[in-house]
């Protein structure tokens, strides 16, 4: 079975551009999660998607925002981006209330 | 979710078994021991959990005291690919409950030398 699938691997952008990121969870996975990882803070909870619905969320400001489709795949939005969301990126995807999370190799995001 | 304790860094001979600790002595009845790894530059990986019985998997065995306090990962034959860090976290077992917010510690950097 194929894993949690992220693309791209890696991208560059610019102060304010924004940036989607997308998420292609294991076969069979309804709840999606996003996280943010970064040398300082560690791992961040960004949010969880169950049934294209929004279920938590994390300490972000509003320019963090995503969604989830029909299929569970999930995209992941990042407006008028800063140098501090420079960071790796990872989805995470689960099966059911007491199945573990497995993540994606995640998405590198460099702003300059 | 409980507190979970650490070492910084473990080295492990390849080959050999590699027994990671995690102190956790605040846990409630109701949360579950989970490991995961990551390699750099990787997401992380999920390798077992457990509530209170020991586990195995294909993977790595987990003990887990009797008062539950404590327990420990067994690598038991480690390799170089095993290089990564070792995160032990505690939690509800029912992430509808809580959702899927994970916590990360600063986890045990294992490093397997040949």
């Amino acid at each position: 079975k194929a894993g949690v699938t992220q693309t791209p691997r890696y991208l560059i952008k610019t102060r304010g551009q924004q940036v989607t990121l997308s998420c292609s969870p294991i076969s069979g996975h309804r709840s999606v999660s996003w996280y943010q990882q970064t040398p300082g803070q560690g791992l961040q909870f960004l949010f969880e998607y169950f049934s294209e619905t929004q279920r938590n969320k994390g300490n972000f400001p509003g320019r963090f925002s995503g969604r989830q489709f029909s299929n569970s795949r999930s995209e992941m939005n990042v407006s008028t981006l800063e140098l501090g969301d420079s960071a790796l990126y990872l989805c995470a995807s689960r099966s059911s209330y007491n199945s573990p999370l497995h993540f994606g190799n995640g998405t590198r995001l460099t702003v300059t | 979710d409980a507190k979970t304790t650490q070492p910084p860094s473990m080295d492990c001979a390849e080959g050999r078994a590699a027994n990671l600790p995690c102190n956790h002595s605040t846990i409630s009845g109701n949360e579950y021991v989970y490991w995961y790894r990551q390699i750099h530059s990787q997401g992380p990986q999920y390798i077992i959990h457990g509530l209170k019985n020991n586990e195995t998997n294909e993977m790595a065995s987990l003990i887990i005291t009797e008062d539950r306090k404590s327990s420990t990962l067994i690598l038991p034959h480690a390799t170089l690919r095993d290089t990564a860090v070792y995160y032990c976290i505690v939690r509800v077992g029912a992430w509808e409950t809580s959702g899927s917010r994970l916590t990360f510690g600063e986890g045990t950097q294992l490093t397997v030398n040949p």
